[in-house]
């Protein structure tokens, strides 16, 4: 079964740009959520997803925003794009959104380099 | 809100030797999950161990075991007979039962094993 996909692994914007990130789920995951990485750091909470709703938002800017579909994939925009905003973007899944979730799968991660 | 802290930016064991990983975290709830994280040079995040506050028992996975102090808020990860595989950057992540699928990390431990 293929696991948590996310593309496009790597790319470069420059400042002011706006970039979309996908990300797929396991099959038969309904709950999906985003972490940025910078270099040298832990990954940090921005959003997750549940059944197309919004489940949580991390302390991001309005500039960040994120959205689920039908299929349970999703999207991650980011507007006006900062050169502080280079970093690794992982996506995860998970069957469940609260409680006992059971184990966070996550994906490779997508490469954003601004600038 | 939760914090967790990783005092060791770096870690290196002779390969077959134990080593031990620490992790505290800051909370002032009950009910809550505690991971570690692997993350080798191929970016994707893996889960090692897991431990549910609520269990007295420290949690084991085969080579890999922690040492779960509620009272002290501290949670370390001990790997016996390590092996050259186990090289890579470790996170401790802390997660409330209740509430958003919100994954708090560690800033991470890069471990070097030495053949």
């Amino acid at each position: 079964d293929a696991g948590v996909t996310q593309s496009p692994t790597h790319l470069i914007k420059t400042r002011g740009q706006h970039v979309t990130l996908r990300c797929s789920p396991i099959s038969g995951h309904k709950s999906v959520s985003w972490y940025q990485q910078v270099l040298g750091q832990g990954p940090q909470f921005i959003f997750q997803y549940y059944e197309k709703e919004e489940r949580g938002r991390g302390n991001f800017p309005d500039r960040f925003s994120a959205r689920q579909f039908p299929n349970y994939s999703s999207e991650l925009n980011v507007n006006a794009l900062l050169l502080g905003d280079s970093a690794l973007y992982l996506c995860a899944s998970s069957l469940k959104d609260r409680g006992n979730t059971g184990e966070l799968f996550f994906g490779e991660g997508s490469r954003l380099t601004v600038l | 809100a939760q914090t967790v802290t990783q005092s060791q930016p770096e870690m290196s064991v002779q390969e077959a030797e134990t080593v031990t990983l620490s992790c505290t975290y800051d909370t002032s709830e009950s009910d809550y999950y505690l991971f570690w994280y692997k993350q080798p040079p191929s970016r994707q995040m893996i889960l090692v161990i897991r431990q549910e506050a609520y269990k007295q028992q420290n949690a084991t996975e085969n080579r890999f075991s922690v040492n779960f102090q509620k009272a002290a808020k501290s949670f370390s990860l001990k790997i016996s007979d390590s092996q050259l595989g186990d090289a890579a950057m470790y996170f401790c992540a802390f997660r409330l039962i209740q509430g958003a699928q919100k994954l708090v990390f560690g800033q991470g431990t890069r471990l070097t094993i030495n053949p």
